[in-house]
């Protein structure tokens, strides 16, 4: 079993809905999680971090974080021709030099 | 904003070459990271430097050795090129906390 599971999709949306991308991970030990989003052809960006459980929310985008079930989520409002890219969820749990990439999940948003 | 820079976007090297990747960042930042994605399986930490000629292994480093002579400079080096290390390459830099700056990656075919 992978330490990070992430559905790789593809994700195809209308424009304007709401889309929601989640990540399962088995080592009780994380507590940094980070999202990432992937253009093509291009690195990964830091989009969110949170640090334990909760919510942490950034314009359009939300992430959850829920220690009990090992579960997290991005959801992305309203979401936007220009949110199409993959997404990577991360997770850490010193913080430092040990993260753990999902495999990542392609997001499509049609006008 | 901090800034990684990978020497080359696309790079097609020989069975046996030796293959140098240079990576280079402007903020300072103590610790660097070697990352080779692949469809399906993730970003797979290869090497990492969390100081100037330190070097710690990830997961996957054999067929590789790195080198961090300067703080700003971190290289991955392929000794003997073979056709399994065709793969995106991405370097990250980090300060002690907080998520990853990734470069923009360098697609690596091997022939």
């Amino acid at each position: 079993q992978k330490e990070v599971e992430q559905d790789p999709g593809p994700l195809s949306v209308p424009e304007g809905a709401i889309v929601s991308l989640n990540c399962t991970y088995s080592n009780s030990a994380f507590q940094y999680f980070m999202w990432y989003r992937q253009y093509s052809r291009k690195g990964p960006e830091l989009l969110m971090y949170t640090y334990s459980s909760g919510n942490k929310e950034d314009g359009r985008f939300t992430a959850q974080v829920d220690k009990s079930s090992k579960y997290i989520s991005l959801f992305i409002r309203d979401s936007q021709p220009s949110d199409s890219a993959t997404y990577l969820c991360a997770m850490s749990a010193r913080g430092n030099n040990d993260m753990r990439f999902g495999a990542g999940t392609r997001l499509t948003v049609k006008p | 904003d901090v800034k990684v820079t990978q020497s080359s976007r696309y790079l097609v090297k020989r069975t046996g070459e030796k293959v140098f990747l240079e990576c280079v960042q402007d903020m300072d930042h103590e610790n660097m990271f070697w990352y080779r994605q692949d469809p399906g399986l993730g970003l797979r930490l290869i090497y990492f430097s969390y100081d100037v000629k330190m070097k710690e292994k990830g997961d996957i480093p054999e067929g590789y050795s790195v080198s961090r002579e300067k703080k700003e400079r971190f290289s991955l080096i392929l000794e003997s090129a073979s056709t399994n290390q065709t793969s995106m390459y991405l370097c990250a830099s980090r300060q002690n906390s907080g998520g990853y700056t990734f470069g923009s990656g360098t697609r690596l075919t091997v022939v």
